[in-house]
């Protein structure tokens, strides 16, 4: 079964465009969470996707907003980019909540750099 | 709200030795509490989970955790390190009701030495 791909893996983008990140789920799941890593912060929630609708969200600016498609794939998309969103941002997918009760499978990631 | 401590940003371990990794939670609600690992240049892998059952957890590759109420804490050990085990390990905690989230520990990076 393949895992959870992201695409793309390495982006570079200078401040003030947008980005859009791209995350397919391991087939038959339906949930897709969104993470940012940095070295300061570590680990923080985005959002959550479920059957299309956002389920849960982070504490990040509006710039940040994703979407869920039909077939569970989902976009993560960063408008007017600072050089703070410079971070590894991985993207989790799992057969559904609560994640007490369905692993959530990480992706590689797709480092963003801000210049 | 939910908050982890990971006690030590870095742990240097030679090869055989007891590998213990400290995890310190808060929650106001009784805890879900993970511990997953991260390799270089890839995505978090699952190691262990504790959900309310047993408070001593075993996970993959010879990892295990104890869950202790009375101290607040989720401890990672392991008997004997191998060099395969050097990597960046994140403990994490969740109230477990429908989409909750998972809150992460800031990192432990295990070193190994031969």
């Amino acid at each position: 079964k393949a895992g959870v791909t992201q695409t793309p893996r390495y982006l570079i983008k200078t401040r003030g465009q947008q980005v859009t990140l791209s995350c397919s789920p391991i087939s038959g799941h339906r949930s897709v969470s969104w993470y940012q890593q940095t070295p300061g912060q570590g680990l923080q929630f985005l959002f959550e996707y479920f059957s299309e609708t956002q389920r849960n969200k982070g504490n990040f600016p509006g710039r940040f907003s994703g979407r869920q498609f039909s077939n569970s794939r989902s976009e993560m998309n960063v408008s007017t980019l600072e050089l703070g969103d410079s971070a590894l941002y991985l993207c989790a997918s799992s057969i559904g909540p609560p994640v007490s009760s369905y692993e959530q499978y990480f992706g590689p990631g797709t480092r963003l750099t801000v210049t | 709200a939910q908050s982890v401590t990971q006690l030590g940003s870095h742990v240097s371990v030679s090869e055989g030795a007891l590998v213990l990794l400290r995890c310190n939670y808060s929650s106001s609600v009784p805890p879900y509490l993970f511990w997953y690992v991260q390799y270089p240049n890839q995505g978090l892998q699952l190691l262990l989970k504790y959900t309310s059952a047993a408070t001593l957890v075993k996970g993959i590759n010879g990892f295990e955790a104890e869950f202790k109420k009375s101290e607040t804490s989720f401890h990672l050990t392991k008997p004997s390190a191998h060099m395969s085990d050097a990597a960046e390990y994140f403990c994490a905690v969740s109230d477990g009701y429908g989409y909750s989230t998972l809150t992460f520990g800031k990192g432990t990076m295990l070193l190994v030495s031969p």
